[in-house]
């Protein structure tokens, strides 16, 4: 069956530093992937989202590229604000929206 | 412009007293879901509708149901809570997946259950 990976938190950073967050995944055929953040005692947000390969997702000053040879969308953001302090799931749904995935999410703390 | 409300945001019920969640949806959206999120991991889907189509997940157990009287709204009943089923339950929506083949998930705030 489709599947997610993230790497573990929790990720603590200094505020301004560089941060990625790792996906990779499983599936069949062409999913879509997103990246959803939930903030402390919130629900979850979409964040971005790319439905085929090469697709670049951004908001908000993240990014993360569909790459289909790896199997990875890699979250980034070339500066970090203690406002991004959430935790941040990687997710996958196949062409039919009848598998939405979710990974185990990562912890990122963001420090003043 | 909340668009997927769920009511109330902390509830507190008694091992084995019956609980209703309610979650109500501006957006016109075929689908809605249920899920429950325990602390530090991934939401896990317990079923959704399709417009009045109700899909279990196999592993959801018999004390979860869920009731969808309309578009707008859909209820979370557990019927008999145990001290495992505290958790955070999530509310969403999305417009119809398999017409679209694109399935965006819209959340409410969540309603995080106590169980004491």
């Amino acid at each position: 069956g489709n599947s997610v990976t993230q790497m573990e938190g929790p990720v603590t950073l200094s505020e301004e530093a560089f941060l990625t967050i790792n996906c990779t995944y499983t599936a069949t055929g062409y999913p879509s992937l997103f990246w959803y953040v939930q903030y402390p005692g919130e629900g979850l947000q979409l964040l971005l989202k790319a439905t085929k390969a090469d697709d670049k997702g951004s908001n908000k000053g993240f990014e993360a590229t569909y790459r289909k040879e790896t199997t990875s969308f890699h979250l980034e953001k070339g500066s970090v604000q203690v406002s991004d302090s959430a935790v941040y799931f990687c997710a996958l749904s196949d062409n039919y929206g009848q598998n939405f995935v979710f990974g185990p999410g990562t912890r990122l703390s963001v420090l003043p | 412009d909340a668009m997927v409300i769920q009511n109330p945001r902390y509830q507190v019920t008694q091992f084995g007293k019956p609980v209703t969640l309610s979650c109500s949806q501006t957006l016109n959206h075929n689908v809605m879901y249920w899920y429950q999120q325990k602390s530090s991991q991934a939401p896990k889907l317990l079923f959704h509708y399709y417009d009045k189509d109700f899909n279990n997940e196999a592993d959801t157990p018999d004390n979860f149901q869920s009731r969808r009287p309309n578009t707008s709204f859909c209820f979370l009943d557990i019927r008999s809570p145990g001290l495992g089923d505290a958790a955070m339950y999530l509310c969403a929506t999305s417009t119809n997946p398999r017409q679209t083949g694109l399935d965006i998930q819209y959340f409410g705030a969540g309603t995080r259950l106590s169980v004491l």
